[in-house]
């Protein structure tokens, strides 16, 4: 069965912390996305990747960082953590070529910044 | 970028009713995909469907159907004979033919009721 498996399912961490949030994937897929969650406002595009060492912002991209070192993991990353970052974080992946490819989800983070 | 609206924020019905949920989307782009995904109370978003630009063609399955109109940009979804398991956030969700960054809606939670 194809996985995106997120390394954390609870995380909760203190305003300024470096919060590391982990992706891999298990079907060889060129994309890899991280979008976050919130009430009222569905999933939101933070960052994305075509390729390793590549990276796109998408909407809301203030505040995060991304790492595609390798083809099958894709890290978000919180530089100095914010409360009103307190969220739902999903990463998903899809084969490359074009928007028609499904995204596979993973179970999701969810991040509370005190 | 392209941009999806799901203006039913909650819908709750009775067991063996119909309900459909609306998707109204916008892009500049002539091909394109939309795609509808269900995020069940476990939290793991789930895809459904997925249609192209170009096939206007209505599709069921089972229970479920999809009603594609592009005069009206929409892409509505319905559920025949609503059954409790179908409780769930659902999300309405577009792609670009040359991007492969896939935009969603809110999202629409129903709630079905015995």
């Amino acid at each position: 069965d194809v996985k995106v498996t997120q390394s954390s399912r609870y995380l909760v961490k203190r305003t300024g912390e470096k919060v590391f949030l982990e992706c891999v994937q298990d079907m060889d897929h060129e994309n890899m996305f991280w979008y976050r969650q919130d009430p009222g406002l569905g999933l939101r595009l933070i960052y994305f990747s075509y390729d390793v060492k590549m990276k796109e912002k998408g909407d809301i991209p203030e505040g995060y960082s991304v790492s595609r070192e390798k083809k099958e993991r894709f890290s978000l990353i919180l530089e100095s953590a914010s409360t009103n970052q307190t969220s739902m974080y999903l990463c998903a992946s899809s084969l490359g070529g074009s928007g028609a490819n499904v995204l596979t989800f993973g179970a999701g983070s969810r991040l509370t910044v005190l | 970028a392209q941009k999806v609206t799901q203006a039913q924020t909650e819908i709750s019905v009775v067991e063996k009713e119909d309900v459909t949920l609306d998707c109204v989307y916008e892009t500049r782009d002539t091909t394109y995909y939309l795609f509808w995904y269900k995020q069940p109370p476990s939290g793991e978003l789930v895809f459904l469907i997925r249609r192209n630009s170009f096939d206007e063609q209505n599709e069921i399955s089972g229970r479920y159907s999809w009603n594609f109109q592009k005069s009206t940009s929409s892409f509505n979804f319905t559920i025949t004979a609503s059954q409790v398991v179908d409780s769930a956030v659902y999300f309405c969700a577009l792609s670009e033919a040359r991007n492969n960054d896939m935009r969603f809606g809110a999202g629409t939670r129903l709630t079905v009721k015995p």
